[in-house]
């Protein structure tokens, strides 16, 4: 059975930092590129970044680039978001979510989500 | 970026109904548009991807069709686990954007 399970969230001061985690089970993790996306309370879904499957392709969104790194450890079938510089508007919910990493390519399994609150 | 547009953005039906909810973009995107259906307080889950393509396990009564920029879910016969929110993503270039949401209430 395919599982994400996503942890790390928590309350956090504007300007602090945040280390969330996604850990992989039931396939084989190397040969998918992982999302992570967010939802902030009572709104819709945002897409935050992507990491290929070899780490060769990085993407963010623009809200996010230059404070927020995406990274994997394949050892531990485990994909990361380092979060710095955190203002209010990132409170949100963040789900891990995997691809095939071609063109098109759904977001076919999703973490369950951890809550990230940023507030003084 | 490329912008998805749904509508409505929220709409009120009954058990049995037959719903469809469109999806715009502001460019072309070929069929690279994926539906999500997600009830509250859970993560979204994949419906329909490459426009009409029905994910694995997915009830038949749903459906997808469209082709360039403008796409449409549909519900054949609404069921009392289908009142939830609707999402369509295009995958066609970074970054990937989703619309704004459609919430199916019950009547």
């Amino acid at each position: 059975e395919v599982r994400l399970v996503d942890t790390g969230g928590g309350l956090v001061q504007p300007g602090g930092s945040l280390r969330l985690s996604c850990e992989a089970s039931g396939f084989t993790f190397t040969t998918y590129s992982m999302n992570w996306v967010r939802q902030a309370p009572g709104k819709g879904l945002e897409w935050v970044s992507y990491i290929s499957s070899t780490s060769s392709t990085i993407y963010y969104a623009d809200s996010v680039k230059g404070r927020f790194t995406i990274s994997r450890d394949d050892a531990r079938n485990s994909l990361y978001l380092q979060m710095n510089s955190l203002r209010d508007e990132d409170t949100a919910v963040y789900y891990c979510a995997r691809d095939r990493g071609i063109v098109g390519a759904p977001f076919d399994y999703w973490g369950q989500g951890t809550l990230v609150t940023v507030s003084s | 970026d490329i912008q998805l547009t749904q509508s409505p953005s929220f709409l009120s039906a009954s058990v049995g109904d037959r719903v469809t909810i469109t999806c715009r973009a502001s460019q072309v995107i070929s069929t690279y548009l994926a539906w999500y259906q997600q009830r509250p307080g859970k993560a979204p889950n994949l419906l329909i991807y490459a426009a009409s393509t029905l994910q694995s396990g997915v009830p038949s009564r749903f459906s997808g069709s469209g082709f360039g920029a403008e796409f449409t879910l549909t519900i054949s016969s609404l069921q009392p686990e289908d009142f939830a929110t609707y999402y369509c993503q295009q995958l066609d270039s970074y970054p990937w954007t989703f619309g704004q949401g459609t919430k199916v209430d019950i009547k």
